[in-house]
């Protein structure tokens, strides 16, 4: 099983900020099956980010992804106040498929 | 329009089963595998198995095949997958999704729409 470890927990930023999302997979995975979401709460997840560095349909260029082997990151150019939201890694290979634990970007 | 909608809400004692429904609209069923995901209140996701809907065939996480406590069926006339999780105990307390793979005919690929989430309380 690939384990997600994700960096920080929180992350305190003003609306304009950059932000930078980690993810570190236990092992060294393909970045072809390495994605971003993001969930608000009461809602479900939305993806963002696939094959590590691709945007989803209707995703703004503000994010990217990328990374390989065991680190991955999410970067976010410029917060919106949309933006603040938990943000989760998924490795989507293998059995069982597995996610992060989340990195929560809140307003500072 | 592509849209995944889930059953209500259920309350269940320890020991029972729930059913949950997940009705789909908008995309050829057979094609996309179904996967079902969980969170625990206040907790992350766990993906928990997923459905080929055109063959039937599952695969479910580790930890929920041992004891056969999860049965994903689906139901093509309907374009319907369902999820039956048995012998609950307060851990399985959680928002269920079910959410449909982006590329077809593989279950490797991410997952491009979820639905509205079922809260099930085991109390």
């Amino acid at each position: 099983e690939v384990v997600l470890t994700q960096s920080p927990g929180t992350l305190s930023l003003f609306p304009g900020d950059r932000a930078t999302l980690s993810c570190r997979a236990s092992q060294s995975v393909s970045s072809t099956f390495l994605g971003w979401y993001h969930q608000k709460p009461g809602q479900a997840p939305r993806l963002l980010i696939y094959d590590a560095t691709t945007r989803a349909t209707g995703i703004p260029d503000r994010f990217s992804g990328s990374g390989s082997g065991t680190d991955f990151t999410l970067t976010i150019s410029r917060l919106e106040p949309e933006d603040f939201a938990v943000y989760y890694c998924q490795y989507y290979n293998g059995s069982p498929l597995t996610f992060g634990g989340g990195t929560k970007v809140e307003i500072k | 329009q592509v849209q995944l909608l889930q059953s209500g809400a259920e309350l269940r004692r320890p020991g029972a089963s729930v059913n949950i429904s997940c009705k789909t609209f908008g995309y050829t069923f057979a094609n996309y595998y179904v996967h079902w995901v969980r969170q625990a209140p206040g907790q992350g996701l766990e993906w928990m198995g997923l459905i080929n809907p055109r063959s039937g065939a599952i695969s479910y996480a580790p930890k929920f095949r041992g004891r056969g406590r999860l049965t994903v069926t689906r139901d093509t006339s309907t374009t319907t997958v369902y999820m039956d999780l048995s012998s609950l105990t307060s851990e399985d307390t959680a928002v269920y999704f079910c959410a449909k793979s982006r590329r077809p005919g593989v279950g490797t690929t991410p997952k491009d729409y979820w639905g509205q989430g079922t809260l099930v309380t085991v109390s």
